[in-house]
């Protein structure tokens, strides 16, 4: 069973605090993703990672996806109340028949406070 | 470019009962992926249609079942409800690529707005 630990589970910071949210597995995805999710409503896709080491920017949020392609992280730089929100990492195995299933982490619940 | 749409938008329904949640694909999209999202976790793989056809199944019990029609759109159909079933249901969309074997393996997949269903 492919799994991925999201952490931290919560995240309550100030406007123009940094933060890091970290998605490690045992196991080897050939992509992963990044949605940003609000109440009620289905996931966003904010980037998707596929070469080990790649980084990718997206305004204030930098993505980079482990060189072993187990783990990433999503680094938020000057954090603002708009970015508050359910923030998932969701990968796709490596390797054989995975058929599309994604697997999905737990979840990192940021509010930003003005 | 159309985006994912689903219908309806929050359903109640008593246990025991069926219900049945319609999904639109992204325009070019020829996959879509059904998944359950339990309040506070991350979405949980129910099955993936692809031209048509079951094309992978995450730990669900035969009672969720789904369709594809030819226009790409989708069906999930849940029998029996139950309390536990009570959960944000999203449909994503992607374009999948037949592999060897004929396995798709589709790439970024993109997700509606989701149906909220609430078991009494």
């Amino acid at each position: 069973t492919q799994l991925l630990e999201q952490s931290p589970q919560f995240l309550s910071i100030q406007e123009g605090e940094n933060l890091t949210v970290y998605c490690n597995s045992s196991s080897v995805f050939s992509s992963l993703q990044w949605y940003r999710q609000e109440p009620g409503e289905g996931p966003v896709l904010l980037v998707t990672v596929v070469t080990g080491g790649e980084v990718k920017k997206l305004k204030r949020l930098t993505f980079q996806f482990g060189d072993a392609r187990k783990d990433s992280s999503l680094h938020i730089t000057a954090a603002q109340p708009g970015d508050t929100g359910l923030y998932l990492c969701a990968g796709l195995p490596a390797g054989g028949t995975s058929y599309g299933k994604l697997t999905f982490g737990q979840g990192t619940i940021l509010t930003v406070h003005p | 470019e159309t985006g994912v749409t689903q219908s309806p938008t929050h359903l109640i329904k008593t246990r025991g009962q069926q219900v049945t949640l319609r999904c639109s694909s992204q325009s070019g999209h020829n996959t879509v992926s059904w998944y359950q999202q339990a309040l506070g976790q991350g979405p949980q793989f129910i099955f993936q249609y692809y031209r048509e056809e079951e094309n992978g199944r995450g730990n669900f019990p035969p009672r969720f079942s789904g369709l594809q029609f030819p226009n790409y759109s989708s069906e999930l159909n849940v029998n029996a409800l139950e309390l536990d079933d009570s959960a944000l249901y999203l449909c994503a969309s992607s374009f999948g690529v037949g592999a060897s074997g004929g396995a798709a393996v589709p790439y970024e997949q993109y997700f509606g707005p989701g149906t909220r269903l609430t078991v009494t």
